[in-house]
């Protein structure tokens, strides 16, 4: 079965830019949840979402938000773009929340 | 978040079984204890997780303490593939809290 897809794989943007990124789901997934992952911070959550609500946030600041559509895939926004934002940004998904998490190759961000 | 430690780094022979501990002392009851991997410059791989029996897939087997307080990832006989940075991760099921919180993880070096 075709697994999270994220895309795109990679992607340069310039300081003060937004970017968009977009992960598919593994299909009845209705829960996908977003990660940012450095070599200093390790994998911190982002946010979480289900049937197009966002049930949960991590201790990030504004400019980054996110939304789930209803075929449950999801997009993640980052305005403003600062140099510290250059990251690899991962999605996961999962059917059921006692369940195990499937996750994406991710998205390898650099700012520049 | 209820946390998880783990040891930094770990070594074992091609073959040989490997047991990668895992505390988590202030684990709440409806956390369950899940366990991924991750390779260089790909995301996590679920491995295995469970909520108070020992659970066993064809990966790996999961002990868990009868007090809940740490747990064990038994890898039956580690391959080279098995060599990467493994992850103890409590998911808060409780309430609306939604997450994976990682650490640090354990890289388990796996020697021919």
């Amino acid at each position: 079965k075709a697994g999270v897809t994220q895309t795109p794989r990679y992607l340069i943007k310039t300081r003060g830019q937004q970017v968009t990124l977009s992960c598919s789901p593994i299909s009845g997934h209705r829960s996908v949840s977003w990660y940012q992952q450095t070599p200093g911070q390790g994998l911190q959550f982002l946010f979480e979402y289900f049937s197009e609500t966002q049930r949960n946030k991590g201790n990030f600041p504004g400019r980054f938000s996110g939304r789930q559509f209803s075929n449950s895939r999801s997009e993640m926004n980052v305005s403003t773009l600062e140099l510290g934002d250059s990251a690899l940004y991962l999605c996961a998904s999962t059917k059921t929340r006692t369940g195990g998490y499937t996750f994406g190759s991710g998205t390898r961000l650099t700012v520049v | 978040d209820a946390k998880t430690t783990q040891p930094n780094s770990m070594e074992s022979n091609e073959e040989e079984p490997v047991h990668l501990p895992c505390n988590h002392s202030t684990i709440s009851g409806t956390d369950y204890i899940h366990w991924y991997r991750q390779l260089p410059s790909q995301g996590p791989e679920y491995v295995i997780h469970g909520l108070t029996s020992n659970v066993n897939n064809r990966m790996a087997s999961l002990a868990i303490a009868e007090d809940r307080k740490s747990s064990t990832l038994i890898l039956h006989r580690a391959t080279l593939r098995d060599a990467a940075v493994y992850y103890c991760i409590l998911s808060a099921t409780g309430g609306s809290n939604y997450k994976l919180t990682f650490g640090k993880g354990t890289l388990l070096t796996v020697n021919p």
